[in-house]
């Protein structure tokens, strides 16, 4: 039973291309969560998503920024134009469903932006 | 104000000390509370929930009072491997959606 899987570990764009960050929730989760964790800082809450559906995007920056999570497949985080404040590592969570339960956290994806 | 305040620490104490970390919640209505660490460079993992009555969990006590809007995570004995982060998390409502909103991290090394 696999955990949160999240791809790739790491990433290096240049400014001004896209990133696409990938998160397979655990098996029967249908639940996702998107992090950003600035270096030396705390987790910050980007979007919160169940399938086919945004339910809470009030973390994400109004450009550049989008997430989805389809009917078939891993929820994808994408920046588009990526900036050199976008670098940063940034975590997958699932929950079975939105309720009291602690998450469960994907390795993280360490976006590097040069 | 944040609505999860931890002291930043860093706290350095030696092996075998007793250490507590403290954390403010700023929405009354919050109904979960956790305490996670985590590791240089890793993904969070769950430590402990938080309870009202207060948990223990060997070495490791939490305590909640919710009249205070205040969370403990007591560590007793502690060992080498305890060095971490631990971040104080609660859960907020917005709209019938709950998330969960970490503090800033408690940094925590723990000398030989």
């Amino acid at each position: 039973n696999a955990g949160v899987m999240q791809n790739p570990r790491h990433l290096v764009r240049r400014r001004g291309q896209e990133a696409r960050l990938r998160c397979s929730p655990v098996k029967g989760h249908s639940h996702v969560y998107w992090y950003r964790q600035l270096p030396e800082e705390g987790l910050k809450f980007m979007v919160y998503l169940q399938k086919e559906n945004i339910i809470d995007e009030s973390g994400m920056p109004k450009e550049r920024f989008s997430a989805e999570f389809p009917k078939e497949g891993p929820s994808i985080l994408r920046i588009q134009q990526v900036v050199r404040g976008d670098s940063a590592a940034y975590f997958c969570a699932s929950s079975p469903q939105n309720s009291n339960y602690g998450y469960t956290f994907g390795s993280g994806t360490r976006l590097t932006v040069v | 104000r944040k609505e999860v305040e931890q002291d930043p620490g860093p706290f350095n104490v030696p092996e075998g000390a007793t250490v507590a970390f403290n954390c403010t919640y700023s929405n009354s209505a919050s109904q979960s509370f956790f305490w996670y660490r985590q590791d240089c460079r890793k993904e969070p993992k769950l430590l402990m929930s938080v309870y009202s009555s207060g948990n223990e969990d060997g070495r490791f006590t939490a305590q909640l009072n919710r009249a205070s809007q205040y969370i403990s995570l007591l560590i007793r004995d502690s060992k080498l491997s305890d060095s971490a982060t631990y971040l104080c998390v609660v859960n907020a409502i917005i709209q019938g959606a709950q998330k969960l909103v970490f503090g800033q991290g408690t940094r925590l090394t723990i000398n030989p």
